[in-house]
């Protein structure tokens, strides 16, 4: 069955741009309908979605990130990525890459990402 | 954006008891795209319900959802040790998506 796999840095310094990648197994990321979401925990915000993007489609953001973020596909690769940029404290949260179907059904473990100089 | 409001906050039963979890919508959930997770410490959020009444892929049938419009209810009918957990509920219906703030469900 389909696995995610979520990869990048633990740690990152405040005003610089965090790169996540989430790397599909067991399927593609350019078949059936599926869109591709990123999501975050923090304890003070707790979950929050941050984006989705179908293979072949435009991505689409939560206003709260402020046009901070950025999602893309690599179907050569079959890799989900997630940029921020402008990054502060609040941004430190654990980073999860999810399969949207009905509900976001298909998470990876997460990844945590620590913003701090 | 939906603001999706869960009660209680903790919800203190036995194994063997029937636990009943609330999610409220700032308005109505279109189609009910409304979804139920779990989550455990240390792990990621897994799907329990979507459309607010169907079980995802290998849920047991003591989970069961229900509600419309701005209404929706997770019913767990006899816990088992290893559905104590944090239960969040997901609207998918517009974006931004949002989850309500969890209910922890704990062992009495």
């Amino acid at each position: 069955q389909v696995q995610l796999q979520e990869s990048g840095p633990g740690l990152v310094k405040p005003s610089e741009t965090l790169s996540l990648i989430c790397t599909v197994s067991g399927g593609s990321v350019s078949s059936g309908n599926f869109f591709w979401s990123w999501i975050r925990q923090s304890p003070g915000k707790g979950l929050e979605w941050i984006g989705d993007m179908y293979y072949n489609g435009r991505p689409q953001y939560n206003p709260s990130l402020n046009n901070r973020a950025s999602i893309s596909i690599d179907m050569s690769r079959n890799q989900v990525s997630l940029k921020v940029k402008s990054l502060t404290a609040a941004d430190t949260a654990v980073y999860y890459c999810a399969r949207e179907d009905y509900g976001l059904d298909v998470w990876g473990q997460g990844t945590t990402v620590i913003v701090s100089s | 954006e939906y603001v999706l409001t869960q009660s209680p906050g903790t919800l203190s039963l036995s194994p063997g008891e029937r636990a009943t979890l609330s999610c409220r919508a700032s308005e109505s959930v279109g189609r009910n795209h409304l979804a139920w997770l779990q989550q455990k410490p240390g792990q990621a959020p897994r799907l329990l319900i979507y459309a607010a009444s169907s079980r995802a892929t290998g849920i047991p049938d003591r989970f069961s959802g229900s509600g419309s419009g701005t209404d929706f209810t997770l019913t767990i009918s006899r816990l088992e040790p290893e559905d104590f957990a944090v239960y969040y509920c997901q609207q998918y219906a517009n974006t931004p998506y949002t989850f309500g703030q969890g209910t922890k469900l704990e062992i009495k």
